[in-house]
């Protein structure tokens, strides 16, 4: 099944600076889901991007999908205490969507 | 709208013994997926149901885990014996059906063999 990578594993940054995760995948994804995993918490489902070049924002929270679908990403602009979590792209398997490592944020107030 | 119930939540074994997991869907949601989550990496699937017919068990390690899912609705995953390795998160999701919708996760059952 198709695998995606993430980009950094751990981010650790001072509360108001920016934080962007990145997802890749060798192949073309049909679609890439971001899910975010609070620590101790379970994942949940945040957006789904289906577009070539498709962008798409949640207050501060921006998911882009690249042009070749084959890369996407999570921008928080201003980060707060709150966005402390795992962040998870899911890529799509056989009939299932397949999760990425994630990316560890923590942030320092 | 209710969401999807794990139990128990913690549980604590010795290695060789026996644990079962229960999970409760999101009502109508017909696919059920079973995934270990190991602390500090992703969820890892390791069963997918579409209502009672196993839709991929190809990470499952067949001699010691099972699952079933009888009448389509509520689901149990079984570790027989448990081995050390075995201590993970197992977190039950649901969704509408197979494919690319989105998953509901459930509170998972945090599993630790000694």
């Amino acid at each position: 099944g198709q695998q995606v990578m993430q980009i950094p594993q751990y981010q650790h940054v001072q509360e108001g600076e920016d934080f962007t995760t990145y997802c890749n995948s060798s192949t073309t994804l049909s679609n890439i889901q971001w899910y975010k995993q609070r620590p101790g918490g379970h994942p949940v489902f945040l957006i789904q991007l289906v577009k070539s070049g498709e962008v798409k924002k949640q207050k501060r929270l921006t998911f882009q999908f690249g042009e070749a679908k084959k890369n996407s990403s999570l921008h928080i602009t201003a980060t707060q205490t709150t966005d402390v979590g795992t962040y998870f792209c899911a890529g799509p398997g056989n009939n299932d969507m397949r999760f990425g490592a994630g990316t560890r944020l923590t942030v320092k107030p | 709208e209710a969401g999807v119930a794990q139990s128990p939540r913690y549980k604590i074994i010795e290695k060789r013994q026996s644990v079962a997991f229960w999970c409760n869907p999101i009502s109508g949601h017909a696919t059920l997926y079973w995934y270990q989550q190991i602390l500090g990496q992703g969820p890892k699937l390791l069963i997918q149901f579409q209502n009672n017919g196993v839709v991929d068990d190809s990470q499952l390690p067949k001699d010691r885990f099972s699952a079933e899912r009888l009448k389509g609705v509520d689901s149990t995953l079984k570790i027989q014996p448990a081995k050390l390795e075995d201590s993970a998160v197992y977190l039950c999701a649901s969704s509408f059906s197979t494919g690319s919708y989105e998953q509901y996760f459930g509170p998972g059952t945090r599993l630790t063999v000694t």
